[in-house]
């Protein structure tokens, strides 16, 4: 089955630096890459996604890219916000399955 | 976005006895649900994807037997958790997609406490 990696797993920033997030994935049949955060006491909430016919993908401050052939993809946020604290977890998809990494735990500092 | 609803957010109950936890699709019809645990300050761990119509497809180590998924409509599916241990005290987590393979959205949990 798919299994997908995530790295780092805590990550400190000062506001206003940047912040990189990265996954890998095992299946070349996912197709579909989702980023969710998930605040203290929330459910996750999807803040971008990807899917595999699709280099790279911006939303204001946050941007992922993926790279089908090497099997990783990675989220971007800049110019980062005590707001954007949080949990973040990548996701690898295809249809039926969803798996997700193991998250990141990002503290941006005031 | 789409809206689901997960009920009850919390339950306590005694060792021995079971558990249903609700997972609704409000406001979209769900052919894929989900249902993870998540340990604290961990990541979500896929237990089973729940299909509309069919068995439920179990991830290895999971017990279908203790974790009953019955999936009887496009907008509901149920975790029962039967025989209930103090070492099944967890959050548990569904989300339903809106198509076979796109967003996914999440109920807010249901956390079980069994003493």
């Amino acid at each position: 089955g798919e299994n997908v990696e995530q790295h780092p797993s805590t990550l400190s920033v000062q506001e206003g630096d940047s912040a990189v997030i990265k996954c890998t994935y095992s299946d070349s049949a996912s197709n579909y890459f989702p980023w969710y955060k998930q605040e203290l006491g929330k459910r996750p909430q999807l803040i971008i996604d990807i899917r595999s016919n699709v280099g790279e993908k911006k939303d204001q401050r946050i941007a992922v890219t993926l790279n089908k052939t090497a099997k990783h993809f990675s989220l971007h946020i800049t110019e980062t916000q005590p707001e954007d604290s949080a949990v973040y977890f990548c996701a690898a998809s295809r249809v039926g399955d969803m798996r997700f990494g193991a998250g990141t735990r990002l503290t941006v500092k005031p | 976005g789409a809206v689901v609803s997960q009920h009850p957010s919390r339950v306590i109950c005694k060792s021995g006895t079971s558990v249903k936890i609700e997972c609704r699709s409000l406001d979209f019809q769900a052919t894929t649900m989900f249902w993870y645990r998540q340990f604290p300050k961990q990541s979500l761990m896929l237990m089973a994807t729940s299909n509309e119509g069919s068995k439920a497809t179990y991830e290895q180590g999971v017990e279908k037997d203790k974790f009953l998924i019955n999936h009887a409509s496009l907008t509901l599916s149920t975790l029962t958790v039967t025989s209930a241990h103090p070492e099944d005290s967890s959050f548990y987590i569904c989300s339903a997609r809106t198509g076979r393979n796109s967003e996914a959205f999440f109920g807010q949990g249901t956390r079980l406490t069994v003493v």
